[in-house]
């Protein structure tokens, strides 16, 4: 079974700055997806970036921006002059692409974000 | 203009009652979920369906009954309420199983008193 960890319960980061949020998954299938998720105050899950996994080109989203490094099953996810509208409950999710398995979302423990003034 | 709409938003209730949650999605998907999200926050898939027919379903409690009566539609009713099923459930859909994105609703909090 996949695992999605995400190590950072918290994280800050001032405005105007850049914050890195890490993630990390264990799987055996060398073909899946990898998303960032937001979760501000008002509980809505918006996806913020998705990365293929046979793309070797890092996924951008304007302030949004992973490193993925397949071979490390590592995802991160880099915001660049963070925002105050920023601050949210981040998840890191992963989907298999395996034809037959379960489609659905396995998702990390997220990672709250503050944005200071 | 609601991509995916659940309601209620809010449901308290006491233990043992029976209560449902209903999920509509006008996107035209044929796929939909059930997503549990805990007090601790993590997210666990319960149920999907595709096309009206149950594709995944995790373990949870069989008080925990599924039904969508046409691919627009996805409810959730729990029977005998307990406690710890206070959580937000999230539906959520995708055009298809092999879908890429999956579009979620607003949420629903139930608590059980």
């Amino acid at each position: 079974a996949q695992t999605v960890t995400q190590s950072q319960p918290e994280m800050s980061v001032q405005e105007a700055e850049t914050v890195t949020l890490s993630c990390t998954y264990d799987t055996s299938e060398s073909d899946y997806y990898l998303f960032w998720y937001k979760q501000p105050p008002s509980r809505q899950m918006i996806l913020v970036i998705r990365q293929e996994a046979y793309k070797q080109q890092n996924a951008t989203e304007n302030r949004f921006s992973v490193n993925f490094q397949k071979a490390a099953k590592s995802f991160s996810l880099k915001i660049s002059d963070s925002q105050l509208g920023d601050a949210a409950m981040y998840f890191c999710a992963y989907r298999s692409s395996k034809s037959g398995s379960a489609r659905q979302l396995t998702f990390g423990s997220g990672t709250q974000l503050t944005v200071l003034p | 203009d609601t991509a995916v709409s659940q309601t209620p938003k809010y449901l308290v209730t006491q233990m043992g009652n029976d209560k449902s949650i209903k999920c509509e999605q006008n996107l035209g998907h044929d796929t939909m979920y059930w997503y549990k999200q805990d007090s601790k926050k993590f997210l666990k898939i319960m149920f999907s369906y595709n096309n009206k027919e149950l594709i995944i379903n995790e373990t949870v409690p069989n008080r925990f009954s599924p039904k969508s009566p046409d691919k627009a539609h996805l409810n959730l009713h729990i029977n005998s309420l307990e406690l710890g099923d206070s959580a937000v459930y999230f539906c959520a859909s995708s055009f298809s199983p092999r879908a890429n994105e999956q579009f979620f609703g607003p949420g629903t909090r139930l608590t059980v008193l």
